[in-house]
């Protein structure tokens, strides 16, 4: 199956500050990437995905870019916020046909400080 | 959370009983699926359903069955509960459409095997 790694595994930034967190991926077939932010405690919530026709994608103050070449992808949040301190993780979606499987990384933890 | 819900939300149980968790959605999504999260391993898909009566396994299954009699139930059922399943479970739902990729969590089931 699909083998996704994520770094880093903690990231501590200035509030103002950008973050980036960044994941590759090992199958070539892959086609849709999405983020999860999880709170403590909460179920992980979709903020963003990307296709692999696209090479990036925004919505206000994150977004997230794709190179197929490399099999990488990254989230990019800027003008942090403490309210931004969660886990993220990234996932691909695997070549198998029928159920939209995804493999996930093993997560970020982002903490902003004031 | 996607109009998803899970229960029970938190659970203590011994070694060696069976424990049933359930989940619930009433957005009539055609797939479901049951993850795990484990500190350092992210989701792992346990088994995931593409329709009333059709499941399949996911990467890491051993333990583990399943069950969707009705569109909006999806039963994960471990027959016998040893201490390496303690973990958080999440259900999440995805629509199932043409290029509708899209996965949505519940708020997660905590199961602690004493």
């Amino acid at each position: 199956g699909e083998n996704v790694e994520q770094h880093p595994s903690t990231l501590s930034v200035q509030e103002g500050d950008s973050a980036v967190i960044k994941c590759t991926y090992s199958d070539s077939a892959s086609n849709y990437f999405p983020w999860y932010k999880q709170e403590l405690g909460k179920g992980p919530q979709l903020i963003i995905d990307i296709r692999s026709n696209v090479g990036e994608k925004k919505d206000q103050r994150i977004a997230v870019t794709l190179n197929k070449t490399a099999k990488h992808f990254s989230l990019h949040i800027t003008e942090t916020q403490p309210e931004d301190s969660a886990v993220y993780f990234c996932a691909a979606k695997g070549r198998q046909t029928g159920a939209n499987n995804l493999f996930f990384g093993t997560g970020t933890r982002l903490t902003v400080i004031p | 959370d996607a109009g998803i819900t899970q229960s029970p939300r938190h659970k203590v149980t011994e070694t060696g009983t069976p424990v049933t968790l359930r989940c619930h959605q009433t957005e009539n999504h055609r797939y479901m699926y049951w993850y795990r999260q484990d500190p350092g391993h992210g989701l792992r898909l346990i088994h995931y359903s593409y329709g009333v009566k059709d499941t399949d396994k996911g990467e890491v299954s051993d333990g583990y069955s399943v069950s969707r009699s009705k569109t909006e139930d999806f039963l994960l059922t471990l027959e016998s509960a040893t201490s390496s399943q303690t973990s958080v479970y999440f259900c999440a739902i995805s629509e199932g459409g043409a290029g509708v990729y899209e996965q949505y969590f519940g708020p997660g089931t905590r199961l602690t095997v004493t």
